[in-house]
Formats: C-alpha cells, sequence, structure tokens
C-alpha cells in the first residue's frame, strides 16, 4: 500500500465553525507533514511530526491545530478560520525526515 | 528562503526537450523533485543525494551541483502527459539528529502541446 488517503475532498465551512481534516497512511512511514497550497504557489510546510511528536511548526496561527493519534493517522483540527485560510491541504508522509514525500490528494478547503 | 525556479513558464510542443533550473542562497544536502498536474497532488520524480550526482527515470533526468547549490531537471521528447507544474524541493544541512525540512521552489508551468 503506496497511499495516503485524505479526507473530506471537500469541505466548506463559516468562520465560527470547528472541523476537522483527516489523513492516513499504512506504509510504515514514521513523518507526517501538513501543507498549504494557494492556486499556483507551492506548498507551505505548516506542521511536521516526527514518530508521533511535533517536530515542526511553521508560525501557524494557533487556528490550526495538529494532532497525531498514531503513526498511521494525522488530524488537523481547524476552528474559527478566516476566509484567506481557504486553500489546498495536502497531507504527506515519508520513511523519515527529510526523505521521499508522498502526497494525499488533499482537501479543498473554502472558509466563507 | 525559498529555492528559485526557471523558467516560470514553457510551452513545448510534443517532442522537444525543455530544462528547468532550481537555485538555493544556501547550502544543499539533497533536492527533490516533484510534478503537480491541475487539480491533483505533488508527485514524486527523483532525489538527488550527492554533487554532480545525475538520475534518470525515462525520458526525464536530473543533475546536481552541490558546489553551485544548483540543481536542473531535463525533459527529452517531451510527451503531452509531461504537463503540469514542476517543483524542487531543497533540503539543506540541519543540526545533527535534528529534524530536516524540505523547502519547495517557486514552480515551473510546462504545458506540452500536440
Amino acid at each position: 500500500d503506496t497511499e495516503v488517503t485524505q479526507t473530506p475532498k471537500h469541505l466548506v465551512m463559516g468562520m465560527t465553525n470547528k472541523k476537522s481534516l483527516k489523513c492516513e497512511q499504512h506504509m510504515g512511514h514514521r513523518a507526517m507533514y501538513w501543507y498549504k497550497q494557494k492556486a499556483k504557489k507551492p506548498p507551505e510546510l505548516m506542521f511536521v511530526y516526527s514518530y508521533e511528536k511535533l517536530s515542526i511548526n511553521e508560525s501557524v496561527p494557533s487556528r490550526f491545530s495538529p494532532e497525531c493519534p498514531n503513526s498511521s493517522l494525522l488530524n488537523l483540527h481547524l476552528h474559527a478560520l478566516q476566509p484567506e485560510d481557504s486553500a489546498l491541504y495536502l497531507c504527506a508522509s515519508s520513511l523519515a525526515s527529510a526523505d521521499t514525500q508522498y502526497f494525499g490528494p488533499g482537501t479543498r478547503l473554502t472558509v466563507l | 528562503q525559498q529555492p528559485v525556479q526557471s523558467p516560470q513558464a514553457v510551452i513545448l510542443r510534443e517532442g522537444e526537450d525543455a530544462v528547468i533550473n532550481c537555485s538555493s542562497s544556501k547550502a544543499l544536502y539533497s533536492v527533490h523533485w516533484y510534478r503537480q498536474k491541475h487539480g491533483e497532488a505533488p508527485v514524486f520524480l527523483m532525489i538527488l543525494l550527492k554533487g554532480g550526482e545525475q538520475k534518470g527515470h525515462e525520458k526525464i533526468s536530473a543533475s546536481f551541483n552541490e558546489k553551485k547549490q544548483q540543481s536542473s531537471l531535463y525533459l527529452t521528447a517531451s510527451q503531452l502527459s509531461y504537463s503540469g507544474t514542476y517543483f524542487c524541493g531543497t533540503e539543506s544541512p540541519g543540526i545533527p539528529g535534528g529534524y530536516q525540512k524540505v523547502t519547495f521552489g517557486t514552480g515551473t508551468k510546462l504545458q506540452v502541446i500536440p
């Protein structure tokens, strides 16, 4: 299994809503990542988990809260988002840090 | 700092060749190359680890000049399926035992037309 899955594929939420994005991989990878990608821009790293511990937080606002319940799962909890947070949110995993990253299909988020 | 890619965009006819460059202001440990088609996630193409190393994948190959902090991606005899945005991802030496992150470049949009 060389797949990273993400749910949901699309999400529309209001600024007062609370929602979560989910990411799962069964490749035995120990590093997992959240990226944000705006149209026509490269992916921007948000968070990195290594061995289920948060290794990197790229100064992301607290309205984004990551969680890694186990080595296969990665969540991103969303609360009180702003319209400018609308973007494609990509999850990725790699065997170890800075190894080849395998990306999930992404969640297209729209904040109204 | 984000690696800079050139050109920003290129249009090719099927069968033509192209070169995409990636330049970093930091010393590099490795360079990754990804292709992203419209509406899809990035897909890994190759990783280069040593200065001067060249790798190939079908008609796509790449080189890495560690001293110049540059990498180039070579696409030969382009096919329609090569269309997409190409990103380099660079890894710089960091704290031993610390986390090494990959920073994505500015991107190059490649369009192959019949």
